[in-house]
């Protein structure tokens, strides 16, 4: 089975800074790809960014990139520039490149809350 | 693109009543997803839908549960006999084929309080 793991529960960042949530996965398989997503208050799930496991190159979205490490299992989104629009819960999520029907797996979150 | 559309976005029952929800994906996407999900934690995996065809369920999905996809255009999710752990937030997503060209798009959910 494939386990998603965030251990920051919490984090704070004042607007303009940098901050950087961590995120850990465990699996066997070589395919797969990698998310993030965002849930404001409103609860609308929003994809942030994107990996594929395949690609050595982190991918980046804007203010918003990650530092994939898949020997390590790692997968770690930096915020850049924060704005007050970027509090809310961040899910980190996995699913396999077949055979799933492409199932998110999600870790528990991280509340992010940018301060003025 | 509408976007994935919830119906109802709250609901509240008494304990063994049934509940159906509904979820509307985005027009041509092909793949449809339950998901629950409850306080402090993130959603959990509970059905998917390739059209009309119900291709995987979670173990979470007990025999009280039951989800279809009639054409393959909107879904629901029908709880029977309600129970107090029923409490969550049901997530439906929609994709269209392989997710290495698209996402899974997500609705706002539909909130159910078991009394």
């Amino acid at each position: 089975a494939q386990t998603v793991t965030q251990s920051q529960p919490e984090m704070s960042v004042q607007e303009a800074e940098t901050v950087t949530l961590s995120c850990t996965y465990d699996t066997s398989e070589n395919n797969y790809y990698l998310f993030w997503y965002k849930q404001p208050p409103s609860r609308q799930m929003i994809l942030v960014i994107r990996q594929e496991a395949y690609k050595q190159q982190n991918a980046t979205e804007n203010r918003f990139s990650v530092n994939f490490q898949k020997a390590a299992k790692s997968f770690s989104l930096k915020i850049s520039d924060s704005q007050l629009g970027d509090t809310a819960m961040y899910f980190c999520a996995f699913t396999l490149s077949a055979g799933s029907g492409y199932a998110l797996n999600f870790g528990k979150g991280t509340s992010l809350l940018v301060t003025p | 693109d509408t976007g994935v559309s919830q119906n109802p976005r709250h609901k509240i029952t008494k304990r063994g009543q049934n509940v159906t929800f509904r979820c509307d994906p985005i027009s041509e996407h092909n793949r449809l997803y339950w998901y629950r999900q409850t306080l402090g934690q993130g959603p959990e995996f509970l059905t998917y839908f390739q059209n009309e065809a119900q291709l995987e369920k979670s173990r979470l999905l007990s025999d009280r549960f039951s989800a279809e996809r009639p054409k393959g255009s909107f879904s629901t999710l029908e709880i029977q006999r309600t129970e107090q752990g029923d409490s969550a937030m049901y997530l439906c997503a929609s994709s269209l084929g392989d997710i290495g060209q698209q996402p899974q798009h997500f609705g706002d959910g539909t909130r159910l309080s078991i009394l």
